[in-house]
């Protein structure tokens, strides 16, 4: 059982390019988020998903897109990456229930990636 | 709109002192409240969680958390720390924002242990 993954673990990218960041889960969970974690700032909610095919803007969704194809997996997309989204990422999931985020949300070990 | 305080950016100890990292939120009808740790180059794991009933709540490894209704707050502690607990700690709130449920964290509190 490993939980969520992420990869990769590193990457740089040059100002404009394109990358895809990939979460999965083995847990069979219906919910799944991306973060970024900045210092001092803690962690903004980028995008998430509640099931397979959905997905949602959270807090800092401006220059990112997500997709849900697969309930176990949630890809991350920076379609022209910029200084400004150099950044830990981060990827969770949770259980469904009727008590919609009192769950424990489960993370990945994370993505650095740095923007030149 | 929901909001976390964690006032300390670190907190600095000798190992086997007791420890308080602050959290203070803003105040709603129904409160959902967390702990996270994040522990150094790891992924973040869920500390401990206040839903409803005892307002102490503990982890599996000596930390407890009260909620304060009256104060807003929802403070860490534990009375003696070991070298093993140096990480940084996250307070969340969950909120209802757009329609949905959401996660509001803290800025984060880093424990640093002192031999």
């Amino acid at each position: 059982n490993a939980g969520v993954t992420q990869t990769p673990k590193f990457r740089v990218l040059k100002t404009g390019q394109s990358m895809t960041l990939l979460c999965a889960q083995d847990m069979n969970h219906e919910y799944m988020y991306w973060y970024r974690q900045d210092p001092g700032m803690g962690l903004r909610l980028i995008h998430y998903s509640v099931g397979e095919g959905t997905t949602a803007k959270g807090e800092v969704p401006d220059g990112y897109n997500v997709s849900r194809l697969k309930k176990q997996n949630f890809l991350l997309g920076l379609e022209s990456a910029a200084p400004s989204q150099t950044s830990v990422y981060f990827c969770a999931s949770s259980y469904s229930s009727t008590y919609i985020h009192t769950d424990t949300q489960y993370f990945g070990p994370g993505t650095r990636l740095t923007v030149l | 709109a929901q909001s976390v305080t964690q006032l300390d950016s670190q907190v600095p100890v000798f190992e086997e002192a007791p420890v308080e990292l602050r959290c203070n939120y803003s105040s709603s009808v129904s409160v959902y409240l967390f702990w996270y740790v994040q522990y150094p180059n790891q992924g973040l794991q869920l500390l401990l969680k206040y839903l409803s009933g005892s307002t102490l709540v503990e982890s599996i490894n000596g930390f407890e958390a009260e909620f304060n209704k009256s104060q807003t707050s929802f403070h860490l502690r534990k009375p003696s720390v070991h070298i093993s607990d140096t990480a940084e700690y996250f307070c969340a709130v969950r909120t209802y924002m757009d329609s949905n449920y959401q996660l509001i964290w803290g800025a984060g509190t880093k424990l640093i242990i002192k031999p």
